[in-house]
C-alpha cells in the first residue's frame, strides 16, 4: 500500500518566518505534487515535480518554492509567510507511466496556520 | 487552461437512496477522470477513476458514467449508506498540462 507521510499534521508559525513543510513516499514514485485546499476551492496545484531536480510550476506557485534533492521527498517552501498561507497543504505522488496518467496517492495533510 | 466544474456543492439524502454528483470539464484533449472520497480531517482518496476511451465504469455500489462530446462526467452512488457521508471531489487531468484539475467538491450527507 502507498504511504506518502507528510511531517506535520499542525503547524504555526509567524508572519516573514521561511517554512518548510516535508513529504516523503515509499513506492518509487516519480512525480509528486503539492496542493493547498481552501473551503469552496478544492484543490489547488502549487508545484510538482516528474524527477529528482526537476520542478514545474502549477496554478498558484507565487510565495512558494520546492526542492526534489532525493526521489522519495518533496519539500515545499514559504520563502516569507504571509496570512493568506493560511490552509491545509496536501502532498500527493503517483507513477510515471508513459502518457498514460495513474492515480495520485495524498498524505493527511498539514494545516498551518501563520499569525 | 483547463477548468473543471462540479454540481451540486451540497447534497443531502436519505439512507439507501441513490446520489449523482456532475462535473463538467473544458479542455477536450482531457483522458483521466479521477473521483476522490475526503472525509472529515482525513486525506482524499481515489475511490474510482475513467479514462476516455470507455464511457461507463462501475464498482459495487459506485459508478462514473463520461460523456465526451458533452464533456461531462458523473459518479453515481446507489444504496447509500451513512459511511458515504463525505466530501467528493471529481478531477480531470488537462490534455496540454497533463495535470490534475480538481472540482471544488460536494458534501454528501446520507440521513440515516
Amino acid at each position: 500500500d502507498v504511504k506518502v507521510t507528510q511531517s506535520s499534521r499542525y503547524l504555526v508559525k509567524r508572519t516573514g518566518e521561511k517554512v518548510f513543510l516535508e513529504c516523503v513516499q515509499d513506492m518509487d514514485h516519480e512525480n509528486m505534487f503539492w496542493y493547498r485546499q481552501d473551503p469552496g476551492l478544492g484543490l489547488r496545484l502549487i508545484y510538482f515535480s516528474y524527477d529528482v531536480k526537476m520542478k514545474e510550476k502549477g496554478d498558484i506557485p507565487e510565495g512558494y518554492s520546492v526542492s526534489r534533492e532525493k526521489k522519495e521527498r518533496f519539500s515545499l517552501i514559504l520563502e516569507s509567510a504571509s496570512t493568506n498561507q493560511t490552509s491545509m497543504y496536501l502532498c500527493a505522488s503517483s507513477l510515471r507511466t508513459g502518457r498514460v496518467n495513474q492515480p495520485q496517492h495524498f498524505g493527511d495533510g498539514t494545516r498551518l496556520s501563520i499569525l | 487552461g483547463e477548468n473543471v466544474e462540479q454540481h451540486p456543492s451540497t447534497l443531502s439524502v436519505q439512507e439507501g437512496d441513490s446520489a449523482v454528483i456532475k462535473c463538467t470539464y473544458s479542455d477536450s484533449a482531457s483522458n483521466y477522470f479521477p473521483w476522490y472520497k475526503q472525509e472529515l480531517g482525513k486525506r482524499p482518496q481515489l475511490i474510482i477513476d475513467i479514462r476516455s476511451n470507455v464511457g461507463e465504469k462501475k464498482d459495487q455500489r459506485i459508478a462514473v458514467t463520461l460523456n465526451k462530446t458533452a464533456k461531462h462526467f458523473s459518479l453515481h452512488i446507489t444504496e447509500t449508506q451513512p459511511e458515504d457521508s463525505a466530501v467528493y471531489f471529481c478531477a480531470a487531468v488537462g490534455g496540454a498540462t497533463n495535470k490534475l484539475i480538481f472540482g471544488t467538491g460536494t458534501l454528501l450527507a446520507v440521513q440515516p
